[in-house]
């Protein structure tokens, strides 16, 4: 069984401030962690990919996040925002041997000029 | 390289009209095919997959039917529309007989029941 929580449905920064969009999942065997951003309208685009090699993985845009087993997190960050970072944010979870993601419910980053 | 196209871009059909989307793959062979779901203000849900030609499963029961007719190619169908079937469509392909790869998806459908 796999599942994916991510904590805020909302995150509100200035430009210019630092972004972290948290992600705690569930897993039973070896999960490969992914996050996506879609703009309006959009589809998804994939920014960064865990698949059990280094646990910091950098990603698209200044993006990156770390992968940390002991407390199932894989939060996303960014030392700086952007206005063109304003988005919704998507954690994805796969389980060891599966075809089949499980998405959270997504986080609104909204950046304030 | 691979690209992903989706259509229509926007779509508006009155309650118990039937449905037809499309969705075709280039660049690759044999890819993995997802239909999914995402309402306003919500997530994704994840409605069918494919492995193959001709080999659907589906994720929830529903209003809805998927098809694949070839290779890289993955129809989404309703026989009657319900107001409930509104939302935006996305599709999305993975490599083929490979677990936990990652999907890409195509720009979506935008979807009116009126």
């Amino acid at each position: 069984a796999q599942s994916v929580t991510q904590l805020d449905s909302h995150v509100s920064v200035s430009e210019g401030t630092p972004v972290l969009l948290r992600c705690n999942y569930s897993s039973s065997y070896s999960p490969s962690l992914f996050w996506y951003v879609q703009h309006p309208n959009k589809g998804l685009q994939l920014l960064l990919k865990y698949t059990s090699a280094a646990t910091l993985v950098k990603g698209i845009n200044g993006f990156e996040a770390e992968f940390k087993k002991s407390e199932t997190s894989f939060h996303l960050t960014k030392p700086s925002a952007h206005m063109s970072d304003a988005a919704e944010y998507f954690c994805v979870v796969v389980s060891g041997g599966s075809y089949i993601p499980t998405f959270g419910r997504g986080t609104s980053l909204i950046v304030h000029p | 390289s691979q690209t992903i196209h989706q259509w229509p871009a926007t779509l508006v059909q009155p309650v118990g009209s039937p449905l037809s989307l499309e969705c075709t793959v280039e660049g690759t062979s044999n890819p993995n095919l997802y239909w999914y779901r995402q309402a306003a203000g919500r997530g994704l849900q994840l409605l069918f997959y494919s492995v193959g030609i001709g080999q659907i499963s589906s994720e929830v029961p529903q209003n809805l039917s998927a098809s694949r007719p070839q290779d890289r190619q993955f129809i989404l169908s309703s026989k009657k529309l319900l107001l409930s079937d509104s939302g935006f469509y996305l599709c999305a392909w993975s490599l083929r007989d490979a677990t936990q790869e990652t999907q890409y998806f195509g720009p979506g459908t935008r979807l009116l029941v009126l």
